[in-house]
């Protein structure tokens, strides 16, 4: 059953940590993507990756990292040093060559106190 | 002003109903995405378009590469129609796969 797998879906966390959200996908797809979701506004790209060990800022990079030491793994890293952590975050992952249609992770909705 | 615009930004129906949401954008593309969120969060594609005219059970999507314009169609519409609806561009401006989004359109569909 192929698909896109990110856990948890709720996570807590205190102000001034660092967490990690997991994404993993074996759908055997070179691009993977990060993008956070606030109320009332579109999907912002956070970092993607074309490649295993590679990946570009998106949008709206600062206070986040990745890595992509695996093609099936893409995790994101809120780091303390973002703003505003608490929003929904998803995963998504797209096909080799065109047309590109992107699969979407289920999200985890990060609260930060 | 976003690259991506749709409307309306929230639409409440009787079930039975036909629905159109609309999306225009400022840029030139490759193709546009319709996507569907439900209260849950996870994400679904509806359609991928780059132009004409697609039809998958009782929605329709159709595309006006001219006028830079999409519209989401659903006929018979039923409660469980609802969810928020989001159009996405991937842009001929940038590189590889990156999408641009709407900001979504709440459907609610009341019995």
């Amino acid at each position: 059953d192929g698909g896109i797998t990110q856990s948890p879906k709720y996570l807590f966390r205190k102000e001034g940590q660092n967490v990690t959200l997991s994404c993993e996908q074996n759908l055997n797809h070179d691009a993977m993507y990060w993008y956070r979701q606030d109320p009332g506004q579109g999907l912002r790209l956070i970092y993607y990756s074309q490649i295993v060990n590679d990946f570009q800022k998106g949008d709206i990079a600062e206070g986040y990292s990745v890595s992509r030491e695996k093609k099936e793994s893409f995790p994101l890293t809120v780091t303390s040093a973002q703003k505003n952590p608490t929003a929904f975050y998803l995963c998504a992952s797209s096909t080799p060559g065109q047309p590109y249609e992107q699969y979407f992770g289920p999200g985890t909705r990060l609260t930060v106190t | 002003k976003n690259e991506v615009e749709q409307s309306p930004q929230n639409l409440t129906a009787q079930e039975g109903e036909f629905i159109t949401i609309n999306c225009s954008y400022s840029v030139g593309i490759s193709a546009l995405h319709w996507l569907q969120q439900h209260p849950g969060g996870g994400i679904v594609s509806l359609f991928m378009l780059s132009s004409g005219k697609k039809k998958h059970g009782r929605l329709i999507a159709t595309i006006n590469i001219q006028e830079k314009h999409s519209s989401l169609h659903i006929t018979a519409s039923h409660p469980r129609d609802s969810a928020v609806y989001i159009c996405a561009v991937r842009s001929l401006e940038t590189s590889g796969s990156r999408l641009t989004f709407g900001e979504g359109t709440q459907l609610t569909v009341n019995p």
